[in-house]
């Protein structure tokens, strides 16, 4: 198998605030992650790559600074979305893939809401 | 630049039938294909792939064909199911290895019972 689970599920949180999503691969390691976005009626946006031990690689356009990625072990990386505004506020997935494979296998989602 | 494309936004289907979803890419150097389903308020979920060494691949009711010279794909569904009801999302990569995807714009699927 190939799951992987994102942690919460969904999240409504107050302007200034900063949020953190955790994504796991459950049963396998994972040598990358990626984290996406979904705007309503339209496809996933790459937002970052990220490998265990190294720095994230950020998508033309995404604030790097912005969106703070953390890859400490193959089975967990983390988005903290800081000083979240309202403009955040979107469906962001993770996903994460074996060595060697172009194959992604994607985590459930979380829904970010900026109040 | 929308690299990979899926130019039909919805197709219904009756049930039993078959479904077939198109997607077009204009990277040549695109060599491995794949298709995801997405119900809303979910991350997709990997269906099947194909590399660019193949014509075809089969995996149960799914098959993906693989048209080089044209720079088109296509995901077969047969026989169409109620639950086969959802988003679909063709994806490409540059190499195997390069784990980078692009997504097309995705086709939503109805089923009719």
């Amino acid at each position: 198998g190939a799951v992987v689970s994102q942690h919460p599920s969904r999240v409504i949180c107050k302007s200034g605030t900063s949020v953190k999503i955790e994504c796991r691969s459950l049963d396998f390691q994972a040598t990358t992650m990626f984290w996406y976005r979904q705007f309503p009626k339209q496809s996933l946006m790459l937002m970052a790559t990220s490998n265990e031990g190294s720095k994230a690689t950020y998508e033309q356009g995404v604030e790097k600074d912005k969106f703070l990625i953390n890859h400490a072990s193959l089975t967990l990386s983390t988005l903290t979305v800081t000083s979240a505004h309202p403009e955040d506020s979107s469906f962001y997935i993770c996903s994460a893939s074996k060595g060697g494979s172009a194959t992604q296998y994607f985590g459930p989602g979380t829904r970010l809401l900026v109040l | 630049d929308q690299q990979v494309k899926q130019n039909s936004p919805s197709l219904s289907v009756q049930e039993g039938r078959i479904s077939i979803l198109n997607c077009d890419y204009t990277n040549s150097m695109f060599d491995y294909f794949l298709w995801y389903k997405k119900y809303p308020a979910e991350g997709p979920t990997f269906l099947i792939s194909i590399s660019s060494i193949k014509d075809k691949n089969e995996d149960g009711r799914f098959t993906v064909f693989l048209n080089k010279s044209a720079k088109h794909l296509s995901l077969h569904i047969v026989p169409s199911q109620p639950g086969d009801s959802a988003v679909y999302f063709c994806a490409a990569s540059a190499y195997i290895g390069n784990e980078k995807l692009t997504f097309g714009t995705g086709t939503r699927l109805t089923i009719i019972p």
